[in-house]
C-alpha cells in the first residue's frame, strides 16, 4: 500500500510569511497527526484528528498556526506569520481507527523541512 | 517537561555486538511504549513495541525489556549490523483498558546508532 504522502519536501521562507504544507494519509488511516520534529528532539505532536474532527491541539500555536482535513482525507497544515523558531521539520502521520485497547501502529510520511530566515 | 528521556546521545557499536538504547520515562500514566527507527531524510518508521502487562518482548534481532518499577525500558539488537545505523527514538502513549485510546504519542530526544563494519 501507499505510504503518507507529504509536499513540498523542503521549503525556505523569510519572517512573517506564511507557508502551508500538505498530507494525505494511508487510505482508510481515521486518525491523522501533524507533528514538529525541532533539531536534536523527538517529534511533538501538535494537531490530531479523527476522521475530519480534532480530537488533540493542546500544543498547537494557535496564534498562527491552523490545521483543517476536509472531508476526513488530505489535510493543510499553516503557518501565519512564520517565527525563526519555526524552522523545524513537520512530520504527518496516520493510524487505522483507534481500539478500545491497545496502540495502533502510527505511519510517518517523509517529511517538510522548514527554514525560516 | 520532558516526560520521555533518551539520555545518552549517540552510541558506537561494532557489526555483530549488542546494541543497547535506553530509555526513561517518568508519566506513570504511560501503558504503551514503542521504539521508531528514523534514517535521514525519512520519517520514523515503528520497529516493535511493549504493553506495560509485559516486561519483554522480542521480534528477530529487537528485543525491547520494560522496567515499571524503574520507570525504565530498553531496546536491545542483536546481533547489531550497519544497516541499523540510524537514530532511534522512544516514545510512550496513555491507552488504558476500557477506554478509547487516540493514540497521543511523546517522544524522547532520540539516540544515533552507528554500527560500524
Amino acid at each position: 500500500e501507499a505510504g503518507v504522502a507529504q509536499s513540498p519536501r523542503y521549503k525556505i521562507i523569510e519572517k512573517r510569511q506564511s507557508v502551508a504544507f500538505w498530507c494525505n494519509p494511508i487510505s482508510g488511516h481515521a486518525t491523522l497527526y501533524w507533528y514538529q520534529q525541532i533539531l536534536g528532539q523527538g517529534p511533538k505532536l501538535l494537531i490530531q484528528f479523527q476522521n475530519n474532527g480534532v480530537v488533540d491541539d493542546s500544543q498547537l500555536p494557535k496564534d498562527r498556526f491552523s490545521a483543517e482535513r476536509l472531508k476526513g482525507v488530505d489535510s493543510t497544515l499553516k503557518i501565519q506569520p512564520a517565527k525563526l523558531e519555526d524552522s523545524a521539520v513537520y512530520l504527518c502521520a496516520s493510524s487505522r481507527t483507534p481500539r478500545t485497547s491497545g496502540q495502533e501502529t502510527q505511519y510517518f510520511g517523509p517529511g517538510t523541512r522548514l527554514l525560516v530566515l | 517537561d520532558q516526560q520521555v528521556k533518551q539520555n545518552s546521545p549517540s552510541l558506537s557499536v561494532q557489526e555483530g555486538r549488542i546494541s543497547i538504547l535506553n530509555c526513561d520515562y517518568t508519566n506513570s500514566m504511560f501503558d504503551y511504549f514503542l521504539w521508531y527507527k528514523k534514517y535521514p531524510a525519512e520519517g520514523p518508521t515503528f520497529l516493535i513495541s511493549i504493553s506495560s502487562i509485559k516486561d519483554k518482548n522480542e521480534d528477530g534481532r529487537f528485543t525491547v525489556f520494560l522496567n515499571k518499577s524503574a520507570k525504565h525500558l530498553s531496546l536491545h539488537i542483536v546481533p547489531s549490523q550497519p544497516g541499523d545505523s540510524a537514530v532511534y527514538f522512544c516514545a510512550a502513549s496513555s491507552v488504558g483498558a476500557g477506554g478509547t485510546s487516540y493514540g497521543k504519542l511523546t517522544f524522547g530526544q532520540g539516540t544515533i546508532l552507528t554500527v560500524h563494519p
